[in-house]
């Protein structure tokens, strides 16, 4: 079974500093994807970021870089420059490509604050 | 604007009433998923259809069910509502072609209310 862990319900950044948001997952599927999705107070999902589990590099689009460590299973999100419209929550989420509904499955989140 | 369109916004409605909430995929994407979010938590996989046809199922609760019409809108009915069915529920596309890559595509959800 797939798993993705969010660790930190909540955390606090200075604006214009960088913040990093942990996710570690668990998955048997030789191939998978991962992705990051951010949801203001407003409540839409929006996509920020994928990493593929075959991608030498790391992604990065943006202001928004996915730290992957293949061997720790960890992908986590990189924000550079925090920037007050940043505040929202955070999900981690995982695809697996042997499973052919494609779904993702997703982490509880982390609650970002950026202070002024 | 993701492309993905849900209605109603908003819903509030009794306990033991039934509801149907309508998701329009972005325009060529085939698969719908829904997914149910409950407060400050993450986002639990209810079911996926593909071109009309149910493909995967999650934690979906017997008195949901769902479809998928020849437009490729689709539909997920609650019945016999409960409190606890209070929550945002999120409809997602993607042109689901061997998936990879492809983000999920979220409408804004419906947020259902359950007095």
């Amino acid at each position: 079974a797939q798993k993705i862990t969010q660790t930190q319900p909540g955390m606090f950044v200075q604006e214009k500093e960088a913040v990093t948001l942990d996710c570690t997952y668990d998955t048997s599927d030789p191939s998978y994807g991962l992705f990051w999705y951010k949801q203001p107070s407003s409540g839409e999902m929006i996509f920020l970021i994928y990493q593929g589990s075959y991608d030498q590099q790391n992604a990065t689009e943006g202001r928004y870089s996915l730290n992957f460590q293949k061997a720790r299973k960890s992908a986590n999100l990189v924000i550079s420059a925090s920037q007050l419209g940043d505040s929202a929550m955070y999900f981690c989420a995982m695809r697996g490509m042997m499973d052919s509904s494609y779904k993702l499955i997703f982490g509880s989140g982390t609650r970002l604050l950026v202070r002024p | 604007d993701s492309g993905v369109t849900q209605t109603p916004k908003h819903l509030i409605t009794a306990t033991g009433q039934r509801v149907t909430l309508r998701c329009s995929p972005r325009s060529g994407d085939l698969s719908v998923y829904w997914y149910q979010q409950s407060l400050d938590q993450g986002l639990q996989f209810l079911i996926q259809y593909y071109n009309g046809e149910e493909r995967a199922k999650g934690n979906i609760l017997e008195r949901f069910s769902a479809q998928q019409f020849p437009d490729l809108h689709s539909e997920l009915n609650l019945s016999s509502l409960e409190l606890g069915d209070s929550a945002l529920y999120f409809c997602a596309s993607s042109p689901d072609m061997a998936g990879g890559n492809s983000p999920l595509h979220f409408g804004n959800g419906t947020r259902l209310t359950v007095t």
